[in-house]
């Protein structure tokens, strides 16, 4: 079974720049979450997808970051335009059931610098 | 609200040394326990868990016991290997879907 796939693995930019970050999640799986790990600082949470709609957006930074997830498959995170403390790893995660964490597997991660 | 704290590291161990990475928690309820690893260039892997208050979780020789007492939930392993080299993250989870972490503790481990 293949896993939550995220691409590009390092994706480097210049600030006002805009980029997107890709997330395949485990196929069958309505649950996709978002997460970001600044350097050096605790992952955490950005947002929760059920299928397509957005179940909960709590943790996006500001109005800068926009998560779509079409058709309630893969998902885009667009960081628009791109600041310096944007950089970071951001990790997607995908699951089954939301409430017992059931099949709950992450992805590798996209570390975003930007410069 | 709820955090994890783990210590910082780096922490840079022999082989074979005896490995402690402490976490401790501050969260309402009865939260369940994580500890996830990621190896270089690899995505986090579950490392083991722990549900309730005194359970122990383990995994590929390493444990870590479920401490409400203390509200600690710290990570051991007896033996340390070349390949334990990685990122540990503790973590705590309610019956939710949002994970909250720690810092993260790198491990490094030299022949």
């Amino acid at each position: 079974e293949a896993g939550v796939t995220q691409f590009p693995s390092h994706s480097v930019i210049e600030k006002g720049q805009t980029v997107t970050l890709r997330c395949d999640p485990i196929s069958g799986h309505d649950n996709l979450y978002w997460y970001r790990r600044v350097m050096g600082k605790e992952i955490k949470f950005l947002l929760h997808f059920v299928k397509e709609s957005k179940q909960d957006e709590s943790g996006m930074p500001n109005n800068r970051f926009l998560a779509e997830r079409t058709g309630g498959t893969y998902s885009t995170l667009k960081v628009q335009p791109a600041e310096l403390e944007d950089s970071g790893v951001y990790f997607c995660a995908s699951s089954q059931d939301p409430g017992t964490g059931d099949g709950y597997t992450f992805g590798s991660g996209t570390r975003l610098t930007v410069v | 609200g709820d955090s994890v704290t783990q210590m910082e590291g780096p922490v840079t161990l022999s082989e074979e040394a005896f490995l402690t990475i402490n976490c401790t928690y501050t969260a309402t309820g009865y939260p369940s326990l994580f500890w996830y690893v990621q190896y270089p260039g690899e995505g986090l892997q579950l490392l083991l868990k722990a549900t309730k208050a005194d359970d122990k979780g383990s995994n590929k020789g390493f444990e870590a016991t479920y401490r409400k007492e203390t509200t600690s939930f710290h990570l051991e392993k007896g033996s340390v290997q070349v390949s334990d080299s990685a990122v540990y993250f503790c973590a705590l989870r309610k019956r939710t879907y949002k994970y909250i972490f720690g810092t993260g503790t790198r491990l490094k481990v030299l022949a």
